[in-house]
């Protein structure tokens, strides 16, 4: 299968910082997506990686390593508003424009 | 410029009943996508449509269908509801492989 393994839960304290992992199979690998979605809401895009290395925006950034089926999501400065679920998603060769998604991550944030 | 537009926002139902939900696509995209979301999970995909056809189909019985119009709008008929039914439906919608822009979503439940 093309399983997505994240953590199902993390705390972190406000202004800390946070890193998020997520593993994946590299058979097939074309893309990884982050996504944040706060409670009853939609899935909201954070990043995007298809080479290795990191990608920073902002406070988020994100790394990716192909050959280790390894990409992690690094949130800086943390806030309460941060408090969400982070959904790591990829795109597999065959797939389409179809998204495999982890089943998220429930980061909370406290004073 | 309106994003991805889903609805109804909220419907409950009993189970055996039928239910069609709607979506209509961010502006300029062309394929939309349809996720179930069961509380705590992450997004599983349903299926995807492009030029108004089927193109990928993920692990979803035949009671799951839908339909592209000419307009990209989409709808998502789900038959003889189960309570197993019950989740959070996402429409993504997108230009061929690029970030997917997800609506509010509806939350169905089967009773």
């Amino acid at each position: 299968g093309q399983n997505i393994d994240q953590p199902t839960e993390m705390t972190a304290t406000e202004g800390a910082i946070v890193q998020i992992n997520c593993t994946y199979q590299t058979s097939g690998f074309n893309g990884l997506f982050w996504y944040q979605q706060h409670a009853g809401e939609a899935p909201t895009f954070l990043s995007y990686n298809v080479l290795d290395g990191l990608e920073e925006k902002g406070r988020f950034s994100s790394f990716l390593s192909r050959s280790k089926g390894y990409s992690y999501l690094l949130l800086k400065e943390l806030q309460m508003k941060d408090s969400a679920s982070y959904l790591c998603a990829v795109f597999f060769t065959g797939g389409g424009n179809k998204l495999t998604f982890g089943t998220g991550t429930q980061l909370k944030v406290e004073l | 410029d309106a994003g991805v537009t889903q609805s109804p926002t909220h419907l409950i139902k009993t189970r055996g009943q039928q239910v069609t939900l709607r979506c209509s696509p961010k502006s300029g995209h062309d394929t939309v996508s349809w996720y179930q979301q069961a509380l705590g999970q992450g997004p599983q995909f349903i299926f995807q449509y492009y030029e108004e056809e089927e193109r990928q189909r993920g692990n979803f019985p035949d009671r799951f269908s839908g339909h592209q119009f000419p307009n990209y709008s989409s709808e998502l008929n789900v038959n003889a509801l189960l309570l197993g039914d019950s989740a959070l439906y996402l429409c993504a919608s997108s230009l061929t492989r690029n970030e997917q822009f997800f609506g509010p979503g509806t939350r169905l439940t089967v009773l």
